[in-house]
């Protein structure tokens, strides 16, 4: 079965409007989640880390403000885009791994689309 | 940095050809590399690692230092073999985990 879980898999929301994707780790305890965003025919890229208790960290050109990020059990984080806007519309997707060197799971991943 | 160059955006090959999906790296220190699979409306998942030297679905991929490469080789494609295929070095997380720098994928169809 799944051992990563995210919701909504789709969502469309108007232009201002917030939105937020939940990501779950349905298998073990992760003190760790990551997440990628991919645009339409490009690869994934990494933006951020979530760090269970603690802030999240960014990748370079990944605004905070923007793209909030929660982490505030072992198995659930959510990222929520605020203010979205066209421009934010792509696929979001989330990972955990048991540890360091060891296996990347994936989420589904989440179609935003911003109207 | 890590940077990852797959230079084929797609692959055509026939079913029973022999597949060579190609990835090359730059890094700093000692790489360690994954290769993910999508297959098509499924989650990203794990194809192979270098270090496990295994082979996955009659995949198989040797790192080469020298040339900085991780290719990824099946003597006879399949049908089933259609996918995008991601080559990605990973950065072990102080925290737990891994982040993962993935490369632009290549598009594998194989034709009957």
């Amino acid at each position: 079965g799944a051992v990563v879980s995210q919701h909504p898999s789709r969502v469309i929301c108007k232009s201002g409007t917030s939105v937020k994707i939940e990501c779950r780790s349905l298998d073990f305890q992760a003190t760790t989640m990551f997440w990628y965003r991919q645009f339409p025919k490009q690869s994934l890229m990494l933006m951020a880390t979530s760090n269970e208790g603690s802030k999240a960290t960014y990748e370079q050109g990944v605004e905070k403000d923007k793209f909030l990020i929660n982490h505030a059990s072992l198995t659930l984080s959510t990222l929520t885009v605020t203010s979205a806007h066209p421009e934010d519309s792509s696929f979001y997707i989330c990972s955990v791994s048991r540890g360091q060197h060891t296996e990347a799971f994936f989420g589904q991943g989440t179609r935003l689309t911003v109207v | 940095a890590q940077r990852v160059t797959q230079p084929e955006k797609l692959l055509s090959v026939f079913k029973g050809a022999p597949v060579e999906l190609k990835c090359n790296y730059s890094y700093s220190g000692s790489p360690e590399l994954f290769w993910y699979v999508q297959y098509s409306r499924q989650r990203l998942q794990l194809l192979l690692r270098h270090i496990s030297r295994e082979s996955i679905k009659g995949f198989t991929a040797d790192l080469n230092k020298g040339e900085t490469s991780f290719h990824l080789k099946k003597p006879f494609a399949q049908e089933e073999d259609s996918a995008m295929y991601y080559c990605a070095p990973i950065r072990p997380y102080t925290g737990g985990g891994n982040k993962l720098t993935f490369g632009t994928g290549t598009q594998l169809k194989v034709e009957l």
